[in-house]
């Protein structure tokens, strides 16, 4: 299967400040770009789509201003949290796709963040 | 998109063959059905995918009947190992503008 990357796989910030989550796709170039959100317990919740090159789509309910996404290569997309609150505190997977014809999606390992 | 619907959770012992169904009525004619398995603060994992009568790997089968409208996700011998929570997805991923939503997933749980 494909292979994944996220960094950091966790982190713990204060309140009010950024943090940047990085996914690479490290065996495929990644066309498209997935990013979820899993709190305890709940599956996960798709927030954005983005195009490689171009502006992410985002979920209804989903703050664009406040989950940056940043898809400007085909191997790497980062996904930043402004001005993070305790309530963001979740799980944020990330899943790159690159060749369509596959019909299978992969996910990376995942980023627990937690707010302080 | 297509809806999935599962049970919310399963409880086995090791050494049983577990099946899980997942319902999805609405399947479109393109529509593939891919199962995933999670740990606890783990990316989902690829375990099988199908689009219609049976499909077979090192660690899974899944069954589909005619009207694909569900799908059996079939554990053979279970171990502790494979308790997580596993998601029945349904959706093309070849065409332009898809995207993958989770349903509530099952939790199977596998007792010693």
């Amino acid at each position: 299967g494909a292979v994944v990357s996220q960094h950091p796989s966790w982190v713990i910030c204060k309140s009010g400040t950024s943090v940047k989550i990085e996914c690479r796709s490290l065996d495929f170039q990644a066309t498209t770009m997935f990013w979820y959100r899993q709190f305890p317990k709940q599956s996960l919740m798709l927030m954005a789509t983005s195009n490689e090159g171009s502006k992410a789509t985002y979920e209804q309910g989903v703050e664009k201003d406040k989950f940056l996404i940043n898809h400007a290569s085909l191997t790497l997309s980062t996904l930043t949290v402004t001005s993070a609150h305790p309530e963001d505190s979740s799980f944020y997977i990330c899943s790159p796709v690159g060749d369509m014809s596959t019909d299978t999606q992969y996910f990376g390992p995942g980023t627990r963040l937690t707010v302080l | 998109l297509a809806k999935t619907t599962q049970p919310i959770s399963m409880d086995s012992y090791e050494g049983q063959e577990v099946n899980i169904t997942c319902s999805h009525n609405n399947i479109a004619t393109n529509d593939y059905i891919t199962w995933y398995q999670q740990f606890p603060s783990q990316g989902p994992r690829f375990i099988i995918q199908g689009y219609k009568t049976k499909v077979t790997n090192e660690v899974a089968s899944l069954f589909i009947p005619a009207d694909r409208k569900s799908s059996t996700l079939s554990l053979p011998r279970v171990s502790l190992s494979d308790t997580a929570v596993y998601y029945c997805l349904v959706g093309d991923f070849r065409g332009g503008g898809f995207k993958t939503i989770f349903g509530a997933g099952t939790r199977l749980f596998v007792k010693a």
